[in-house]
C-alpha cells in the first residue's frame, strides 16, 4: 500500500500567487482531511470530505482557501492568493468509515510564501 | 475546545528510561487516540483506546483513560533513541479530530 501521497513536498512562492496542493488517499478509504500545522497553533483541521462531499469546512480560515475532491482518489486545496501567513506545513490524511478512527497521514506539503 | 491538551510540553529522558506524557481534554469523547510525528514527517498513528476502555498495550507502549479526570496517559518504557518525536493525543467526537500542540520528546543516548 502506497499510503497517502502528497505534493508537493515542498513550495515557496512569493506572495499573490496561487498555490494549489494535492493529495491521494489510501485506496478505499472514504474520508479526507486537510490539517494545517504550524508552531504557534499546532495542528489545526481545515475541512474534511466523506465519500467526496465536504462536511465541515469551518476551519478554512477564509475566502482565500478552497478545497476540492472531484473523486475518491484526488482531492486539492488551492489558496488563492497566498500571503506569508499562510506559510506552514499541509496534511492531507484519510480514514476508512468512522471519521473519528485511526487516521493516515500523508508526509506534508511544506508551503513558505515570501 | 474539545481538544486534547499535552503535558509536559518537552520531556528529555536518558535512554533505557521509562516516559510518561499526559493529555486532558474538555468534553465527552468517543476515543483517544496518540499518534507520533518524527521530525519533518507525517504523523503515525500509534493507538486507540475507546471510552469504555481504561487501559491498553501495544508492544513498549501502554495507554490509560480515565473519563472521570478527562486524562490519558502514554508510558513508553525502555526508551530508545528512535523514539524521539512529538506526540499528540487527539480526542474524537462531532465527528472529528481534535489535535493539540502535542509533546516533545528527547531520548538521549
Amino acid at each position: 500500500d502506497a499510503g497517502v501521497i502528497q505534493s508537493p513536498r515542498h513550495e515557496v512562492t512569493e506572495m499573490g500567487q496561487e498555490v494549489t496542493l494535492r493529495c491521494k488517499p489510501i485506496s478505499g478509504h472514504n474520508s479526507l482531511f486537510w490539517y494545517r500545522q504550524t508552531m504557534m497553533r499546532g495542528l489545526e483541521l481545515l475541512i474534511y470530505f466523506n465519500n467526496n462531499v465536504p462536511i465541515d469546512d469551518s476551519g478554512m480560515p477564509e475566502d482565500r482557501f478552497s478545497a476540492k475532491m472531484p473523486n475518491a482518489s484526488f482531492s486539492t486545496l488551492k489558496i488563492q492568493p497566498s500571503e506569508p501567513r499562510d506559510s506552514a506545513v499541509y496534511f492531507c490524511a484519510s480514514s476508512l468509515g468512522d471519521p473519528t478512527g485511526e487516521l493516515f497521514f500523508g508526509e506534508g506539503s511544506r508551503l513558505t510564501v515570501l | 475546545s474539545q481538544q486534547g491538551e499535552e503535558d509536559p510540553q518537552a520531556l528529555s529522558i536518558q535512554e533505557g528510561e521509562n516516559a510518561t506524557m499526559n493529555c486532558s481534554y474538555k468534553t465527552s469523547i468517543n476515543n483517544l487516540q496518540w499518534y507520533r510525528q518524527n521530525s519533518g514527517r507525517g504523523l503515525v498513528h500509534l493507538i486507540l483506546i475507546r471510552s469504555n476502555e481504561r487501559e491498553k498495550h501495544s508492544g513498549r507502549l501502554r495507554v490509560t483513560l480515565d473519563t472521570s479526570k478527562k486524562s490519558s496517559s502514554l508510558l513508553i518504557t525502555a526508551s530508545r533513541a528512535a523514539d524521539t518525536a512529538s506526540y499528540f493525543c487527539p480526542t474524537g467526537a462531532n465527528s472529528k479530530l481534535t489535535f493539540g500542540k502535542g509533546i516533545t520528546l528527547s531520548v538521549r543516548p
